[in-house]
């Protein structure tokens, strides 16, 4: 079966464009997060959505960043505008919730994006 | 504090040898726990779920001490594909939310 899959793999980009990373979770997994990890702060959860609808998003930096889950086998996380400092790796992960009796499954996260905002 | 604390390491040995290291949650209504690994530029891979009874993986042993809310991790014979950063993953109360901690990195020599 097919992992997280993450595209792109690397971007570099200029101080003030677009970034938009895509994410297509694993098959039959109803979760979505995208995080990301810096060596200073380790891997921070940005945004979890569950059956494609944002739950949680308090882990967004700041306005300039927006995510969406338009159906269940596709999600985007947008950087408008981007900064030197959103420099980082972003992962996005899965898994399977089974309510809050069922408990979950282990996130199983994608290879990532590695950013740089020059 | 921390929700999820780890001793970040390095921990050096030689192949063969056994490194066991621990990771302490603050949360006691924490419900599920798992050691992640994530080696270089990659990204972390379930390597296992921890049990309240303990389990195994092979050369992998883990244990969840509930009274002193501590899980550990055990590599027996390590080998030099071994050598990752091991992260401690709690889950609190069944929700979606993981708490990682920092990570415990080994290095294996040959």
């Amino acid at each position: 079966d097919a992992g997280v899959i993450q595209s792109p793999r690397h971007e570099v980009t200029e101080m003030g464009q677009e970034v938009t990373l895509r994410c297509k979770p694993i098959s039959g997994h109803n979760s979505l997060f995208w995080y990301r990890q810096t060596m200073m702060r380790g891997l921070e959860l940005l945004i979890y959505f569950n059956n494609n609808v944002p739950i949680d998003d308090s882990g967004m930096p700041e306005d300039r960043f927006s995510a969406k889950m338009p159906n269940a086998s596709f999600s985007t996380l947008k950087i408008q505008p981007s900064e030197p400092r959103d420099s980082a790796v972003y992962f996005c992960a899965s898994s399977h919730f089974l309510g809050l009796a069922g408990g979950r499954t282990a996130q199983y996260f994608g290879p990532g994006t590695r950013l740089l905002v020059l | 504090r921390k929700e999820v604390e780890q001793d970040p390491g390095p921990f050096n040995v030689p192949e063969g040898a056994t490194v066991a290291f621990n990771c302490t949650y603050s949360n006691s209504a924490s419900q599920s726990f798992f050691w992640y690994r994530q080696d270089c530029r990659k990204e972390p891979k379930l390597l296992m779920s921890v049990y309240s009874s303990g389990n195994e993986d092979g050369r992998f042993t883990a244990q969840l001490n509930r009274a002193s809310q501590y899980i550990s991790l055990l590599i027996r014979d390590s080998k030099l594909s071994d050598s990752a950063t091991y992260l401690c993953v709690v889950n609190f109360s069944n929700d979606y939310k993981l708490s990682f901690g920092a990570g415990t990195t080994v290095t294996v020599r040959a």
